[in-house]
């Protein structure tokens, strides 16, 4: 019963290149969301998606950032043009629902860094 | 907006000792409180989930407490070893959305 699979670990880019991130979510859980921690500082959320969906991206840069969660496959968080500013561990979460209820399960997160 | 603190940031504890992390909040409207552990360069691996109805929950020897009209999580961690020793994550789900806001974390070090 695999967790939250996040890949690669670990991720070097050059400034301007793109940065693909994957995240497959718990079996059986549907709802998926993305939280960068920054050096030094706290998880901040990013981009909550269900199934074909974005449900909340109100977390995201507005440009160079875009996600998605298809019907089938992993969950992606694309970078475009990555910058030095983007370095940070990119963390992905799963609910089995989106009820008030539900705990969330996070994978072991993917290592981005900008030189 | 929901901002969280954690306090201490860091500490020290003598193998043994009882650890007292304390989170806070500015919202008390809040669906539930996840306590987590995130040791150095790996992911996050939750501990305990209170629900803005309850006062506390217990896993072995862990306990978290929370007082929602205050804005208040206290995790205590009993007879500390140094298997520990990690970064104690708190997170708060406010009432009507699914963003979790989280504090900077406790780092914690159990001495031998």
């Amino acid at each position: 019963n695999a967790g939250v699979m996040q890949n690669p670990r670990h991720l070097v880019r050059r400034r301007g290149q793109e940065a693909r991130l994957r995240c497959s979510p718990m079996k059986g859980h549907s709802h998926v969301y993305w939280y960068r921690q920054l050096p030094e500082e706290g998880l901040k959320f990013m981009v909550y998606l269900q199934k074909e969906n974005i449900i909340d991206e109100s977390g995201m840069p507005k440009e160079r950032f875009s996600a998605e969660f298809p019907k089938e496959g992993p969950s992606i968080l694309r970078i475009q043009q990555v910058v030095r500013g983007d370095s940070a561990a990119y963390f992905c979460a799963s609910s089995l629902t989106a009820d008030k209820f539900d705990g969330y399960t996070f994978g072991s997160g993917t290592r981005l860094t900008v030189v | 907006k929901q901002e969280v603190t954690q306090i201490p940031a860091a500490l020290s504890v003598p193998e043994g000792e009882n650890l007292v992390l304390n989170c806070s909040f500015t919202d008390s409207a809040i669906y539930n409180l996840q306590w987590f552990r995130q040791d150095p360069g790996k992911g996050l691996t939750s501990l305990l989930l209170i629900q803005s109805s309850q006062r506390e929950q217990t896993s072995g020897r862990l306990n978290a407490s929370l007082d929602k009209s205050s804005g208040r999580s206290t995790l205590y961690i009993a007879a500390s070893q140094p298997g520990d020793s990690a970064t104690y994550l708190c997170a708060v789900r406010p009432s009507g959305n699914n963003r979790l806001a989280f504090g900077k974390g406790n780092q914690v070090v159990v001495i031998p």
